[in-house]
């Protein structure tokens, strides 16, 4: 069965420091894909960064990044220079491309807390 | 991204009571709706995948009959609580996709039955 891990329930991290949020996962599925989505206290869920498990390089979205490593079955979100709009949840989701329509399993979160 | 919303964004209802709550996708055509529920500090749990002209598939431990789901249409997905209860009290966040992409959310509505 999939399975996605984040074990860091909350993290701090400092104004302008970057950060990784860490996420592992568990799939015997060759092909699927992992997403990052920021939940503010609005609750609104916002889609921030996919990495399919065939893409070679490392995905990239402005401030986002992640760090891939499939031999190891981790997706860390890298956040670079944070802001204090970065307080919020997140989740790391995994979804198996092709099969069971296309659902989404998440992580338990990690709740960051930018301090200035 | 795309847009979805989800209407309304607050309800307070009486017990036994039903809530309707609606989802659309505002600039794409979406093939599937996903219907979520939250509790405080916890994560997402799905409810139920939608494809529209089809019933809605539900996942283990939602109740059919309790939680009605339509998809009328490209850009329209319902969530009727039927019935509701205090327990029913919650986040309910909807998704919208086409084929493989990415998942786009609304907004969410919080249910408070009183």
């Amino acid at each position: 069965a999939q399975k996605i891990t984040q074990t860091q329930p909350g993290m701090f991290v400092q104004e302008k420091e970057a950060v990784t949020l860490d996420c592992t996962y568990d799939t015997s599925d060759p092909s699927y894909g992992l997403f990052w989505y920021k939940q503010p206290s609005s609750g609104e869920m916002i889609f921030l960064i996919y990495q399919g498990s065939y893409d070679q390089q490392n995905a990239t979205e402005g401030r986002y990044s992640l760090n891939f490593q499939k031999a190891r079955k981790s997706a860390n979100l890298v956040i670079s220079a944070s802001q204090l709009g970065d307080s919020a949840m997140y989740f790391c989701a995994m979804r198996d491309q092709y099969n069971q329509g296309g659902k989404l399993i998440f992580g338990q979160g990690t709740e960051l807390s930018v301090k200035p | 991204g795309a847009v979805v919303s989800q209407h309304p964004s607050w309800v307070i209802c009486k017990s036994g009571t039903s809530v309707k709550i609606e989802c659309r996708s505002l600039d794409f055509q979406a093939t599937t709706m996903f219907w979520y529920r939250q509790f405080p500090k916890q994560s997402l749990m799905l409810m139920a995948t939608s494809n529209e002209g089809s019933k809605a598939t539900y996942e283990q431990g939602v109740e059919k009959d309790k939680f009605l789901i339509n998809h009328a249409s490209l850009t329209l997905s319902t969530l009727t609580v039927t019935s509701a209860h205090p327990e029913d009290s919650s986040f309910y966040i909807c998704s919208a996709t086409k084929v493989r992409e990415t998942q786009y959310f609304g907004p969410g509505t919080r249910l408070l039955v009183l």
